[in-house]
């Protein structure tokens, strides 16, 4: 099992529609997550992070995390096509490690 | 421009090279961190530095890479006798004076092994 876990996509989202992208991670002593958007050919930068439990909102964007569960989501509400990009979930424990990434598109 | 800055943004070297890569952290973090990014892969973890001290190093391969982040000047990760297999992007990122927060990347240099 992979220690973070995201949906490769691509995922495909109508422009104005949420976008609602997932991860999930390994290791119960997970302490700090975060997400990251990367276009192509450039490097992440960062959207979210959360610590506690819940939700956490910061303009079109909300992150959720769930630490039973062992997820984290986020949640892109009105997409434009310039949130098109890489998504990347990071899970700090010992050290911080990414997922794969999720592809977002949003067609105008 | 206070963010983390990295050079040279691309490099090229022959198989047998060195490559040098520097990273000088935003203004006020310590915390100093490699990645390394395979095409169409994602990130991976390599090093973690303070000034002066290696804290983490468990994602650096064992031979031929070395990291520093000397008391003056940038952090270096140093990869001698580059193989085609180290063609990547390589990121650096800084982080406040606390372990692990939250973490802003350079734009990276693009090695690339001929």
């Amino acid at each position: 099992q992979k220690e973070v876990e995201q949906n490769s996509g691509p995922l495909s989202v109508p422009e104005g529609a949420i976008a609602s992208l997932n991860c999930t991670y390994s290791d119960r002593g997970s302490q700090s997550f975060f997400w990251y958007r990367q276009y192509s050919g450039k490097s992440p930068e960062l959207i979210m992070f959360i610590y506690s439990n819940g939700d956490k909102e910061d303009g079109r964007f909300t992150a959720q995390l769930n630490k039973a569960s062992q997820y984290v989501s986020l949640l892109i509400r009105d997409s434009q096509p310039s949130d098109s990009a890489t998504y990347l979930c990071a899970v700090i424990t010992n050290d911080m490690r990414f997922g794969a990434g999720t592809r977002l598109t949003v067609k105008p | 421009n206070a963010g983390v800055m990295q050079n040279p943004r691309h490099l090229v070297r022959r198989r047998g090279q060195e490559a040098r890569l520097r990273c000088s952290p935003m203004k006020g973090h310590s915390h100093v961190y490699w990645y390394r990014q395979l095409p169409e892969e994602g990130l991976k973890f390599m090093v973690y530095l303070q000034k002066e001290n290696i804290i983490d190093e468990s994602g650096m391969p064992k031979e031929r890479f070395s990291a520093e982040f000397p008391k003056e000047g940038p952090s270096i990760l140093r990869i001698q006798q580059v193989v085609r297999g180290d063609s990547a992007a390589y990121f650096c990122a800084s982080s406040p004076d606390r372990v692990w927060r939250e973490q802003y990347f350079g734009p990276g240099t693009r090695l690339t092994v001929t």
